[in-house]
């Protein structure tokens, strides 16, 4: 069953084609970015991270960049196949009310791949 | 290993019931931590533990507890049940070292009615 909402913004994009989701974070202190996939009915996980010294870093078929000066993060996805179809979370990590720095979420992009 | 095991998979309560949700991790992570996730609003941070015996407050705490007594097991207790509470939870743990992913287990779903 559908474990994140309905009302997500969604990226719909051709099989084949490249893929872009986008993220804003909030807390310029965030000195660790991560983006996480979630499939429906479980839990996220975990595609690819970044630190705050580093602009880009590649993995398979993706790619992460880093805009400190705008707050920015992105995911690129090359060559996107349907099993690529979920919803993205970028999650930072800001100092949070206890003084230590814990994993905050965006409320995330569904990417949805048509063949 | 099987990673972060959550059971129930899905539950149902009344209002004002109480119980407890469990996670239990095989990685040897001393890091565990407890999210919400509701529809529009991401995940959010209810309580997490930096290692046995040690427990503290995320963003949403309230009407939730939590213990650490082992390394590898993580509960979370809803002593009166809510609607506002029905919800999807996730577990998740990492290693120490404090730039390092979580890993989430596949969450239970409650429903208060």
């Amino acid at each position: 069953g559908e474990s994140v909402g309905l009302h997500l913004p969604t990226l719909s994009v051709q099989e084949g084609d490249n893929s872009i989701i986008n993220c804003a974070y909030s807390n310029s202190a965030s000195d660790y970015f991560i983006w996480y996939k979630q499939e429906s009915g479980k839990g996220p996980q975990f595609i690819i991270d970044i630190r705050s010294n580093m602009d880009k870093r590649q993995g398979q078929r993706v790619t992460v960049l880093l805009n400190k000066t705008v707050k920015h993060l992105s995911l690129q996805i090359a060559a996107t196949q349907p099993g690529d179809s979920a919803v993205y979370f970028c999650a930072e990590n800001p100092y949070i009310n206890t003084g230590r720095r814990a994993l905050t979420f965006g409320s995330g992009t569904r990417l949805q791949v048509q063949p | 290993n099987a990673g972060v095991t959550q059971t129930p998979k899905f539950q149902v309560l009344k209002t004002g019931q109480s119980m407890t949700l469990q996670c239990a991790q095989d990685m040897n992570h001393e890091y565990m931590s407890w999210y919400r996730q509701d529809p529009g609003m991401g995940l959010r941070l209810i309580h997490y533990s930096v290692g046995a015996g040690i427990t503290d407050q995320g963003e949403v705490p309230n009407g939730y507890n939590v213990s650490r007594s082992t390394t590898e097991d993580f509960p979370l207790r809803l002593l009166s049940a809510a609607p506002s509470q029905t919800s999807v939870y996730f577990c998740a743990s990492r290693s120490t070292g404090r730039d390092s992913p979580l890993h989430f287990g596949n969450g239970t779903r409650l429903t208060v009615t």
